[in-house]
Protein backbone atom coordinates (compact mmCIF):
# COMPACT_ATOMS: atom_id res chain seq x y z
CA UNK A 1 0.00 0.00 0.00
CA UNK A 2 1.53 3.44 -1.22
CA UNK A 3 1.79 5.83 2.18
CA UNK A 4 2.83 9.31 1.63
CA UNK A 5 4.16 10.92 4.65
CA UNK A 6 5.55 14.85 5.36
CA UNK A 7 7.27 16.68 7.10
CA UNK A 8 6.61 18.57 9.37
CA UNK A 9 2.97 19.08 10.02
CA UNK A 10 3.51 22.54 11.33
CA UNK A 11 5.96 24.86 9.92
CA UNK A 12 5.80 28.56 11.79
CA UNK A 13 8.08 30.52 10.13
CA UNK A 14 9.69 34.58 9.49
CA UNK A 15 9.43 36.61 6.66
CA UNK A 16 12.27 36.79 4.47
CA UNK A 17 13.76 33.18 5.73
CA UNK A 18 14.41 30.13 3.79
CA UNK A 19 12.54 26.78 4.77
CA UNK A 20 12.01 23.03 3.29
CA UNK A 21 9.03 20.95 3.59
CA UNK A 22 9.47 17.21 2.93
CA UNK A 23 7.69 14.60 1.43
CA UNK A 24 8.57 10.88 1.38
CA UNK A 25 6.22 8.06 0.01
CA UNK A 26 6.26 4.35 0.61
CA UNK A 27 6.57 2.63 -3.09
CA UNK A 28 7.53 3.49 -6.72
CA UNK A 29 5.59 5.93 -8.36
CA UNK A 30 6.05 8.18 -11.70
CA UNK A 31 4.68 11.35 -10.64
CA UNK A 32 4.19 13.32 -7.93
CA UNK A 33 2.43 16.64 -7.29
CA UNK A 34 2.04 19.73 -4.89
CA UNK A 35 -0.59 21.45 -4.14
CA UNK A 36 -1.75 24.61 -2.28
CA UNK A 37 -4.58 24.72 -0.15
CA UNK A 38 -6.05 28.20 1.80
CA UNK A 39 -8.22 28.28 4.67
CA UNK A 40 -11.98 26.93 4.01
CA UNK A 41 -10.91 26.74 0.06
CA UNK A 42 -9.83 23.96 -2.32
CA UNK A 43 -6.78 22.81 -3.50
CA UNK A 44 -4.90 24.62 -6.07
CA UNK A 45 -2.28 22.95 -8.20
CA UNK A 46 1.56 24.28 -7.64
CA UNK A 47 3.53 21.48 -9.51
CA UNK A 48 3.72 18.48 -11.52
CA UNK A 49 6.97 16.38 -11.06
CA UNK A 50 7.12 13.81 -13.49
CA UNK A 51 10.60 12.36 -13.64
CA UNK A 52 13.82 11.82 -11.11
CA UNK A 53 16.11 14.98 -10.99
CA UNK A 54 13.18 17.05 -12.03
CA UNK A 55 13.06 20.67 -10.73
CA UNK A 56 10.37 23.25 -10.98
CA UNK A 57 10.48 26.94 -9.57
CA UNK A 58 7.45 29.37 -9.51
CA UNK A 59 8.50 32.30 -7.73
CA UNK A 60 9.77 31.88 -4.11
CA UNK A 61 8.77 27.93 -4.32
CA UNK A 62 10.51 25.50 -5.78
CA UNK A 63 9.93 21.68 -6.08
CA UNK A 64 12.16 18.87 -6.92
CA UNK A 65 11.82 14.96 -7.10
CA UNK A 66 14.32 12.40 -6.35
CA UNK A 67 12.57 8.87 -7.30
CA UNK A 68 15.69 6.56 -5.99
CA UNK A 69 15.52 8.08 -2.80
CA UNK A 70 10.98 8.72 -2.81
CA UNK A 71 11.64 11.81 -1.53
CA UNK A 72 10.32 15.59 -2.59
CA UNK A 73 11.10 18.43 -1.38
CA UNK A 74 9.40 21.86 -1.61
CA UNK A 75 11.79 24.33 -0.96
CA UNK A 76 10.41 27.84 0.12
CA UNK A 77 13.02 31.35 -0.40
CA UNK A 78 12.69 34.48 1.66
CA UNK A 79 8.93 33.55 2.91
CA UNK A 80 6.14 35.99 2.78
CA UNK A 81 2.80 36.26 4.78
CA UNK A 82 1.23 35.42 1.23
CA UNK A 83 2.67 31.70 1.50
CA UNK A 84 0.69 30.82 4.85
CA UNK A 85 -1.50 28.16 3.94
CA UNK A 86 -1.73 23.72 4.28
CA UNK A 87 0.62 22.60 1.39
CA UNK A 88 -0.34 19.21 0.31
CA UNK A 89 2.40 16.55 -2.20
CA UNK A 90 0.53 13.27 -3.35
CA UNK A 91 1.51 10.48 -5.14
CA UNK A 92 0.25 8.17 -8.08
CA UNK A 93 1.54 5.07 -9.31
CA UNK A 94 -0.69 4.73 -12.51
CA UNK A 95 -0.29 6.37 -15.58
CA UNK A 96 -4.03 6.23 -16.68
CA UNK A 97 -6.96 8.52 -16.90
CA UNK A 98 -8.03 7.61 -13.87
CA UNK A 99 -5.16 8.30 -11.45
CA UNK A 100 -5.13 7.37 -7.83
CA UNK A 101 -3.80 10.11 -5.97
CA UNK A 102 -2.45 9.29 -2.26
CA UNK A 103 -2.04 12.57 -0.54
CA UNK A 104 0.45 13.25 2.59
CA UNK A 105 -0.87 14.91 5.92
CA UNK A 106 -0.20 18.31 5.14
CA UNK A 107 2.12 21.09 6.58
CA UNK A 108 0.32 23.60 7.34
CA UNK A 109 2.97 26.91 6.84
CA UNK A 110 2.12 30.17 8.58
CA UNK A 111 4.37 33.21 7.79
CA UNK A 112 4.84 35.60 10.70
CA UNK A 113 5.61 39.32 10.27
CA UNK B 1 -9.82 28.69 -12.14
CA UNK B 2 -13.55 28.17 -12.25
CA UNK B 3 -13.38 24.65 -14.29
CA UNK B 4 -14.93 22.69 -11.45
CA UNK B 5 -17.90 24.00 -9.52
CA UNK B 6 -19.51 22.16 -6.70
CA UNK B 7 -22.88 22.86 -5.62
CA UNK B 8 -24.01 23.42 -2.63
CA UNK B 9 -20.86 24.99 -0.82
CA UNK B 10 -22.36 24.65 2.99
CA UNK B 11 -24.80 21.74 3.74
CA UNK B 12 -26.65 20.67 7.25
CA UNK B 13 -28.84 17.95 7.48
CA UNK B 14 -29.67 16.03 9.95
CA UNK B 15 -28.96 12.14 10.51
CA UNK B 16 -32.67 11.17 8.78
CA UNK B 17 -32.29 13.38 5.83
CA UNK B 18 -31.60 13.00 2.13
CA UNK B 19 -29.34 15.45 0.24
CA UNK B 20 -26.94 15.53 -2.75
CA UNK B 21 -23.76 17.18 -3.84
CA UNK B 22 -23.58 18.20 -7.33
CA UNK B 23 -19.98 18.85 -9.41
CA UNK B 24 -19.55 19.91 -12.73
CA UNK B 25 -16.34 20.54 -14.84
CA UNK B 26 -16.01 22.37 -17.73
CA UNK B 27 -12.58 21.34 -19.00
CA UNK B 28 -13.87 18.69 -21.20
CA UNK B 29 -11.96 15.71 -18.73
CA UNK B 30 -13.06 12.32 -18.62
CA UNK B 31 -12.38 11.14 -15.19
CA UNK B 32 -14.56 12.61 -12.29
CA UNK B 33 -13.48 12.00 -8.59
CA UNK B 34 -14.94 12.24 -4.87
CA UNK B 35 -12.38 12.97 -2.04
CA UNK B 36 -13.32 13.37 1.83
CA UNK B 37 -11.45 16.22 3.44
CA UNK B 38 -11.63 15.65 7.49
CA UNK B 39 -9.94 17.61 9.98
CA UNK B 40 -6.59 16.59 10.42
CA UNK B 41 -6.71 13.77 8.35
CA UNK B 42 -5.58 13.00 4.78
CA UNK B 43 -7.69 13.67 2.34
CA UNK B 44 -9.56 9.85 1.11
CA UNK B 45 -10.42 9.32 -2.04
CA UNK B 46 -13.72 8.11 -2.27
CA UNK B 47 -14.91 7.54 -5.97
CA UNK B 48 -13.01 7.63 -9.20
CA UNK B 49 -15.33 7.79 -12.58
CA UNK B 50 -14.17 7.38 -15.59
CA UNK B 51 -15.76 7.76 -18.77
CA UNK B 52 -18.67 7.84 -16.60
CA UNK B 53 -18.40 4.40 -15.08
CA UNK B 54 -17.21 3.63 -11.49
CA UNK B 55 -13.30 2.40 -11.48
CA UNK B 56 -13.27 2.77 -7.97
CA UNK B 57 -14.99 2.72 -4.65
CA UNK B 58 -12.60 3.13 -1.88
CA UNK B 59 -14.87 1.23 0.89
CA UNK B 60 -17.13 4.06 1.14
CA UNK B 61 -20.18 3.16 3.17
CA UNK B 62 -23.58 1.90 1.34
CA UNK B 63 -25.24 5.30 2.62
CA UNK B 64 -22.98 7.44 0.04
CA UNK B 65 -23.88 7.12 -3.20
CA UNK B 66 -22.41 7.98 -6.43
CA UNK B 67 -23.67 8.98 -9.68
CA UNK B 68 -22.10 9.84 -12.72
CA UNK B 69 -24.56 10.57 -15.86
CA UNK B 70 -21.95 11.94 -17.80
CA UNK B 71 -18.45 12.71 -18.15
CA UNK B 72 -19.34 16.46 -17.06
CA UNK B 73 -21.26 15.75 -13.78
CA UNK B 74 -20.68 13.51 -10.54
CA UNK B 75 -23.34 13.77 -7.92
CA UNK B 76 -22.84 12.12 -4.23
CA UNK B 77 -25.97 11.07 -2.66
CA UNK B 78 -26.48 11.26 1.07
CA UNK B 79 -28.45 9.38 3.18
CA UNK B 80 -28.85 8.84 7.08
CA UNK B 81 -25.08 10.39 7.81
CA UNK B 82 -23.77 10.03 10.90
CA UNK B 83 -22.11 13.05 12.59
CA UNK B 84 -18.93 11.53 12.09
CA UNK B 85 -19.65 11.93 8.23
CA UNK B 86 -18.93 16.07 8.33
CA UNK B 87 -15.97 17.12 6.86
CA UNK B 88 -15.09 18.88 3.20
CA UNK B 89 -16.18 17.03 0.27
CA UNK B 90 -13.93 18.09 -2.84
CA UNK B 91 -14.68 16.72 -6.07
CA UNK B 92 -11.80 16.77 -8.79
CA UNK B 93 -11.56 15.95 -12.72
CA UNK B 94 -8.74 14.94 -14.73
CA UNK B 95 -8.35 13.99 -18.50
CA UNK B 96 -5.67 12.68 -20.92
CA UNK B 97 -5.12 15.48 -23.46
CA UNK B 98 -3.55 18.61 -23.64
CA UNK B 99 -2.88 20.06 -20.33
CA UNK B 100 -4.36 17.28 -18.38
CA UNK B 101 -1.72 14.95 -20.19
CA UNK B 102 -0.03 14.85 -16.73
CA UNK B 103 -2.90 13.64 -15.35
CA UNK B 104 -3.16 16.25 -13.01
CA UNK B 105 -6.59 16.78 -10.72
CA UNK B 106 -8.46 19.91 -10.75
CA UNK B 107 -10.22 20.25 -7.84
CA UNK B 108 -13.29 22.05 -7.15
CA UNK B 109 -14.20 24.78 -3.77
CA UNK B 110 -15.38 22.09 -1.90
CA UNK B 111 -18.76 21.60 -0.09
CA UNK B 112 -18.59 21.99 3.36
CA UNK B 113 -21.06 19.08 5.13
CA UNK B 114 -22.23 19.05 9.17
CA UNK B 115 -24.55 16.51 10.15
CA UNK B 116 -25.97 17.35 13.13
Amino acid sequence: ELKVEQNPLFLSMQEGKNYTIYCNYSTTSDRLYWYRQDPGKSLESLFVLLSNGAVKQEGRLMASLDTKARLSTLHITAAVHDLSATYFCAVTNYGGATNKLIFGTGTLLAVQP
Amino acid sequence: ETGVTQTPRHLVMGMTNKKSLKCEQHLGHNAMYWYKQSAKKPLELMFVYNFKEQTENNSVPSRFSPECPNSSHLFLHLHTLQPEDSALYLCASTGTSGRTRNNEQFFGPGTRLTVL
